[in-house]
């Protein structure tokens, strides 16, 4: 079964240095989200892709937090410089078209920042 | 705008105990409906949905869940909880917003399964 692949795991990183996630969606998956999820809350929409272009990232630091998805497949999450309030899970989604509300989501990145 | 509610935080049940988590939303149109399950240190996984149709939906791991629109309700229930069960569970509500589709998620409910 076709799955979100994300990278890596687990990310302990001290306060003020940069950080990178990498998703892999589901082969064909044309849009693409990244979510925050601080512990003990639901997630949170960061940055949404349709293709290659960002169509809602109104949620997302943009002083600090960027993302890409460059060729329209995978994509990466950038944290400069992290924050001790970054901590938290960062989820990764696909879903087949813009137009389904069915999103399948990746095992995460915990981001612990010390 | 739209929102989801889970009043219940936390629930402890005994296994094979039946289960009702309670899921209220906001939305001014019909809602599409989602619970999804999170285990420790994973992902979401889509449980079951609610679009169209029959009220009462019928998910993975024997859940169900109904939805109720007199009362902005989308409970989910399973008559008999495994052990296996203890998890987070999320509901969550498809909104149209800015031309494109997203989820806004409830706070959760984290489940005990007592043995």
């Amino acid at each position: 079964e076709a799955e979100v692949a994300q990278s890596p795991r687990y990310k302990i990183t001290e306060k003020s240095q940069a950080v990178a996630f990498w998703c892999d969606p589901i082969s064909g998956h044309a849009t693409l989200y990244w979510y925050r999820q601080i512990l003990g809350q639901g997630p949170e929409l960061l940055v949404q892709f349709q293709d290659e272009s960002v169509v809602d990232d109104s949620q997302l630091p943009k002083d600090r937090f960027s993302a890409e998805r460059l060729k329209g497949v995978d994509s990466t999450l950038k944290i400069q410089p992290a924050e001790l309030g970054d901590s938290a899970m960062y989820l990764c989604a696909s879903s087949a078209r813009q137009s389904s509300y069915e999103q399948y989501f990746g095992p995460g990145t915990r981001l612990t920042v010390t | 705008a739209q929102s989801v509610t889970q009043p219940d935080i936390h629930i402890t049940v005994s296994e094979g105990a039946s289960l009702e988590l309670r899921c209220n939303y906001s939305y001014g149109a019909t809602p599409y409906l989602f619970w999804y399950v999170q285990s420790p240190g994973q992902g979401l996984q889509l449980l079951l949905k609610y679009f169209s149709g029959d009220t009462l939906v019928q998910g993975i791991k024997g859940f169900e869940a109904e939805f109720k629109r007199s009362q902005s309700s989308f409970n989910l229930r399973k008559p008999s909880v495994h052990w296996s069960d203890a998890a987070e569970y999320f509901c969550a509500v498809g909104a149209f917003s800015g031309g494109y589709n997203k989820l806004i998620f409830g706070a959760g409910t984290r489940l005990a399964v007592h043995p």
